[in-house]
């Protein structure tokens, strides 16, 4: 596609579920990120993909997150057992693979636990 | 913790006035980078500058980095009400790192 794709681009859900977020990077993209905004707040860093290396997962907060990313293409971040303050935007990034270079972000998930 | 922090918070202006916003950040790094975010959603890359630059220009944009005080500007001149938006320094580490790190942003406001 033209640009990073994530959906859903909303999600509403009960404390407790599981819930799915699907990123799918620019085509040729070998790196991709996820970070979470809270409310007002900056970007924290979630995870990082780079082709076939091993995902740095530090900073996922707890052992309730995790994402693979299949094929070195779209990426899934799967958060268990939701707790109201996972609620968030949820972005997905992408860059040709190179550190230091710019990221292409996706609109984001605004993930709303209840 | 953050390694770029934006100042200030916020900006009111008024439409045709320049807006300058400061990054301040902690650690060496290689490049610093500004971003865009409207509406609190995806983020747009704005502009890199290299840790040997010092000054940069794109279009009413102008970034300037001072890494002897560790700390880059963002100049936006003759605002305009689409620049109504909230912006973001973010840096790596300096150390091949591949993770940037973003600020809490400046929210500036473009009055017409």
């Amino acid at each position: 596609g033209a640009g990073v794709s994530q959906s859903p681009s909303n999600k509403v859900t009960e404390k407790g579920k599981d819930v799915e977020l699907r990123c799918d990077p620019i085509s040729g993209h070998t790196a991709l990120y996820w970070y979470r905004q809270s409310l007002g707040q900056g970007l924290e860093f979630l995870i990082y993909f780079q082709g076939n290396s091993a995902p740095d997962k530090s900073g996922l907060p707890s052992d309730r997150f995790s994402a693979e990313r299949t094929g070195g293409s779209v990426s899934t971040l799967t958060i268990q057992r939701t707790q109201q303050e996972d609620s968030a935007v949820y972005l997905c990034a992408s860059s040709p693979g190179r550190w230091g270079e710019k990221l292409f972000f996706g609109s984001g998930t605004q993930l709303s636990v209840l | 913790s953050q390694q770029g922090e934006e100042d200030p918070q916020a900006l009111s202006i008024q439409e045709g006035e320049n807006a300058t916003m400061n990054c301040s950040y902690k650690t060496s790094i290689n490049n610093l980078q500004w971003y865009r975010q409207n509406s609190g959603r995806g983020l747009v890359h704005l502009i890199l500058i290299r840790s040997n630059e010092r000054e940069k220009h794109s279009g009413r944009l102008r970034v300037t980095l001072d890494t002897s005080k560790k700390s880059s500007s963002l100049l936006i001149t003759a605002s305009r009400a689409a620049d109504t938006a909230s912006y973001f320094c973010a840096t790596d580490s300096g150390s091949n790192d591949y993770k940037l790190s973003f600020g809490a942003g400046t929210t500036v406001t473009v009055r017409a």
